[in-house]
């Protein structure tokens, strides 16, 4: 059973505007959540993390936001850059246990 | 820079062939893992190991086995290969902690 959800297999945004990149869980216990960045024929990459004490982490455009309530986390990238055309696979673990990945969001920024 | 090193970006089996998958991380990482990567399914766990000579299987381990002799290397072996795994592998290290993964470039695998 999929514990980590992304339900957009794909999402194609301008460049220049907002990309917004969703994820949900359903392991009430995960505490700790990453972003990786993948692009064709190379191993994904790591790019933001968060742990179950905040609600938002910024890094320079990329932000991750999470609210426990809903199980929910969601990754911006502002502004959009055609470089940032990759797929993007979100990840959750609980106290310090394995890693589940989600199915990943295929990102397509047009120039 | 540290790395992961597959040993192989592409390779061809042919069925029933015994593969052997390589990877090795100059980290000093405990933890090592072998995913798979399929299109609609995500990154899965095949098996991960916490030290030399351990491991552990993960969500999907039938078929493969691992081995895990030094720090360093584990490698992802498929006993009989098959069509149905025809895959992307990915390696992945760890220190312990899980603070995230470090992966290396993958290996495309296809069995024909």
């Amino acid at each position: 059973d999929q514990q980590v959800k992304q339900n957009s297999p794909s999402l194609s945004v301008q460049e220049g505007r907002i990309s917004i990149l969703n994820c949900d869980y359903t392991n009430s216990m995960f505490d700790y959540f990453l972003w990786y960045k993948k692009y064709p024929a190379e191993g994904p990459t790591f790019l933001i993390s968060i742990s179950s004490i905040k609600d938002k982490n910024e890094d320079g455009r990329f932000t991750v936001f999470l609210n426990k309530s809903a199980k929910h986390l969601s990754l911006h990238i502002v502004p959009s850059q055609p470089g940032d055309s990759a797929v993007y696979f979100c990840a959750a673990s609980a106290a310090g246990n394995q890693f589940y990945f989600g199915t990943g969001t295929s990102l397509t920024v047009i120039p | 820079d540290v790395k992961v090193t597959q040993s192989s970006r592409y390779l061809v089996k042919r069925t029933g062939e015994k593969v052997f998958l390589e990877c090795v991380q100059d980290m000093d990482h405990e933890n090592m893992f072998w995913y798979r990567q399929d299109p609609g399914l995500g990154l899965r766990l095949i098996y991960f190991s916490y030290d030399v000579k351990m491991k552990e299987k993960g969500d999907i381990p039938e078929g493969y086995s691992v081995s895990r002799e030094k720090k360093e290397r584990f490698s992802l072996i498929l006993e009989s290969a098959s069509t149905n795994q025809t895959s992307m592998y990915l390696c992945a290290s760890s220190r312990q902690g899980f603070y995230g993964y470090t992966f290396g470039s993958g290996t495309r695998l296809t069995v024909v």
